[in-house]
């Protein structure tokens, strides 16, 4: 079946160690994208990637880094500079960055201790 | 500025009735699109509904139907005869072409509880 899979699905850390969250897509699709969503809000975008080997800041870049060497895969990673990293990651993809729907994965929620 | 603003925090009904929710948007761009999503408790964002601010067309799906008023900037959502299945939080978006990154604006959800 053709899908996002996000791994893992909880995720516990101890404040100061970088994480990095797993997104992979085997829809084809050329976007890709990576929200956060805090309790009782919408989602703010973090990073997103329009082809293999590029990539640009969101909204709420800070504290985060990825990188996308293959165009099923968009790795999320949260650094120790992230200051309030707790919180609910989904990420995305859509056939191009324009007016197509984007299709999300089941997200990975990440708690740092 | 650009803006979805989803002004029901939660609404409760019991299985059968019939529910609107809203959607009121912010954009200076006249091309736009709008978008519904809906999360369950598992967590994913799961499509509903894209509309293209140049069509206002109203449309049905099942037992959900889509009201796109540009002259009020509203984009609402009703669900008939609900069902307990279609307990969740459901997001309004929009997309403007201005935004080259393709970032969806969400609105802060709605939580809609359908109890038997």
């Amino acid at each position: 079946d053709g899908g996002i899979t996000q791994s893992p699905k909880y995720l516990f850390r101890k404040e100061g160690q970088n994480v990095t969250l797993s997104c992979e897509q085997n829809l084809n699709h050329d976007a890709m994208y990576w929200y956060r969503q805090d309790p009782g809000q919408g989602l703010r975008l973090i990073y997103y990637s329009q082809i293999v080997n590029d990539f640009q800041k969101g909204d709420i870049a800070e504290g985060y880094s990825v990188s996308r060497e293959k165009k099923e895969s968009f790795p999320l990673t949260v650094t120790s500079a992230q200051k309030n990293p707790t919180a609910f990651y989904l990420c995305a993809s859509s056939i191009l960055v324009g007016y197509n729907e984007q299709f999300f994965g089941p997200g990975t929620r990440l708690t740092v201790l | 500025a650009q803006k979805v603003t989803q002004a029901q925090t939660e609404i409760s009904v019991v299985e059968k009735e019939d529910v609107t929710l809203d959607c009121v948007y912010e954009t200076r761009d006249t091309t736009y699109y709008l978008f519904w999503y809906k999360q369950p408790p598992s967590g994913e964002l799961v499509f509903l509904i894209r509309r293209n601010s140049f069509d206002e067309q109203n449309e049905i799906s099942g037992r959900y139907s889509w009201n796109f008023q540009k002259s009020t900037s509203s984009f609402n959502f009703t669900i008939t005869a609900s069902q307990v299945v279609d307990s969740a939080v459901y997001f309004c978006a929009l997309r403007p072409p201005s935004s080259n990154t393709g970032k969806l604006i969400f609105g802060q959800g709605t939580t809609l509880q359908v109890k038997p």
